[in-house]
């Protein structure tokens, strides 16, 4: 039982590149989550997904797509990469309601 | 979601009692408070959570006083280990409703 896993842990980007960045967990779980954290602050929520084939805006979503195809993977895409997204980005999920979330030891992403 | 307040950050001696409060004076009544713990740079860490009632896990208590407008989270004996941020985060159990993180508190435990 690995829990979340996300891929890669480490990038480096030139600006306007692209990348997609995979979260799967092993858990079975419904909602998962994307966040953002820069240096010294909160982690602040990109996009989310309840279940299968759904996702939906959070706070932060401009820059970024999401795609949740399979239950186990939540993808988070970059069309074109700024060095404003230069960040740790952390990936979440949770089985239900009432319960607690798990979170993956994160991508650290730097754009130049 | 309710607004939460925490102090940016406290001391404690290794092996104290470490008491963290929260406040969240305009939490409504199917909210409930979580607690989440980030060290260093990891992903962030569960700890326990709670509606009304006291709850006690493994980890750590939560005290929520009886109006609900604050708590606190107590870590009986305190390790170097246990330094880091922590966030009270309050939040209605609904599909979708995601956790909600602030500047949480910056818990150093010290020697």
């Amino acid at each position: 039982n690995a829990g979340v896993t996300q891929t890669p842990k480490f990038r480096v980007l030139k600006t306007g590149q692209s990348m997609t960045l995979l979260c799967a967990q092993d858990m079975n779980h419904e909602y998962m989550y994307w966040y953002r954290q820069d240096p010294g602050m909160g982690l602040r929520l990109i996009h989310y997904s309840v279940g299968e084939g759904t996702t939906a805006k959070g706070e932060v979503p401009d820059g970024y797509n999401v795609s949740r195809l399979k239950k186990q993977n939540f993808l988070l895409g970059l069309e074109s990469a700024a060095p404003s997204q230069t960040s740790v980005y952390f990936c979440a999920s949770e089985g239900g309601l009432n319960t607690e979330a798990f979170f993956g030891q994160g991508t650290r992403l730097t754009v130049v | 979601d309710a607004k939460t307040t925490q102090p940016p950050s406290m001391d404690c001696a290794e092996g104290r009692a470490a008491n963290l409060p929260c406040n969240h004076s305009t939490i409504s009544g199917n909210e409930y408070v979580y607690w989440y713990r980030q060290i260093h740079s990891q992903g962030p860490q569960y700890i326990i959570h709670g509606l009304k009632n006291n709850e006690t896990n493994e980890m750590a208590s939560l005290i929520i006083t009886e109006d609900r407008k604050s708590s606190t989270l107590i870590l009986p004996h305190a390790t170097l280990r246990d330094t880091a941020v922590y966030y009270c985060i309050v939040r209605v159990n609904n599909a979708g409703n995601m956790l909600t993180f602030g500047g949480g508190t910056r818990l150093m435990v010290k020697p």
